[in-house]
C-alpha cells in the first residue's frame, strides 16, 4: 500500500529552528507538497519539490530526497504565528495525491 | 480569504436530515474537490470536477451526492448521514484538473458537520 508519515505532534521554542520530517513508500513519484493549515482555517500551499536538494523561501525551506523517500520542512526563527498543522502529501505515478495525516506544531514562547 | 468561501463553516445535523454544503471559488479555476479531514488522519479525496464534468467518485457513499452547476459552484448534498460522517468537509479547486505539480490546491477553510 502507500504510505505517508510524518509524526504526529512536534514542539518547539519560539525563534529556534525546527525540521519536520516526511518518509514516503508510494507507487511511483512525481513531486511532494507541504502545505500549512492553522487551526480552523484552510490549508495553504507551502512548496513544492520534485527534485532532490533543498528549496528556499524565506523562514521556509524544503529539502527532498527521491532515493530515500524523505522530505523535511525547516522553519527557522520560529514565531507563535508558525503554531499550525504542516502537511506532506506526494503525487504518485498516477498522479494522485497521497497525504499525510500532519504534523502538529506547537510553538511555546 | 483564500478566494474558496465555502458556507455554512458549522453543521449540526440528524441522520435523517437533509443539508447541503456550498463551496465557491471566483479564481477562474477549472477543477473543484470535497475533501473530508477527520481528527489525526490523511486527507479522504471524496470528488473531483473539471469543466463542471465529475472526473473522480472515490468509492464515496452515495448518502453523499455532490452537484457543480458551474465551474464557480460545488456542493455536497448529504442524506441519512451517520455519526462516523461527522468531519471537516474541505473544498478546493485548481487550475485544471490534471494531477502535477504545477496544480496547487486552494482550499476553503472547510465545514465543521456533526452528526448526531
Amino acid at each position: 500500500g502507500q504510505n505517508i508519515d510524518q509524526p504526529t505532534e512536534m514542539t518547539a521554542t519560539e525563534g529556534a529552528i525546527v525540521q519536520i520530517n516526511c518518509t514516503y513508500q508510494t507507487s511511483g513519484f512525481n513531486g511532494l507538497f507541504w502545505y500549512q493549515q492553522h487551526a480552523g482555517e484552510a490549508p495553504t500551499f507551502l512548496s513544492y519539490n520534485v527534485l532532490d536538494g533543498l528549496e528556499e523561501k524565506g523562514r521556509f525551506s524544503s529539502f527532498l530526497s527521491r532515493s530515500k523517500g524523505y522530505s523535511y520542512l525547516l522553519l527557522k526563527e520560529l514565531q507563535m504565528k508558525d503554531s499550525a498543522s504542516y502537511l506532506c502529501a506526494v503525487l504518485d505515478s498516477n498522479y494522485q495525491l497521497i497525504w499525510g495525516a500532519g504534523t502538529k506544531l506547537i510553538i511555546k514562547p | 480569504e483564500t478566494g474558496v468561501t465555502q458556507t455554512p463553516r458549522h453543521l449540526v445535523m440528524g441522520m435523517t436530515n437533509k443539508k447541503s454544503l456550498k463551496c465557491e471559488q471566483h479564481l477562474g479555476h477549472n477543477a473543484m474537490y470535497w475533501y473530508k479531514q477527520s481528527a489525526k488522519k490523511p486527507l479522504e479525496l471524496m470528488f473531483v470536477y473539471s469543466l463542471e464534468e465529475r472526473v473522480e467518485n472515490n468509492s464515496v457513499p452515495s448518502r453523499f451526492s455532490p452537484e457543480c452547476p458551474n465551474s464557480s459552484h460545488l456542493f455536497l448534498h448529504l442524506h441519512t448521514l451517520q455519526p462516523e460522517d461527522s468531519a471537516l468537509y474541505l473544498c478546493a479547486s485548481s487550475q485544471d484538473g490534471k494531477n502535477s505539480g504545477a496544480n496547487v490546491l486552494t482550499f476553503g477553510a472547510g465545514s465543521r458537520l456533526t452528526v448526531l
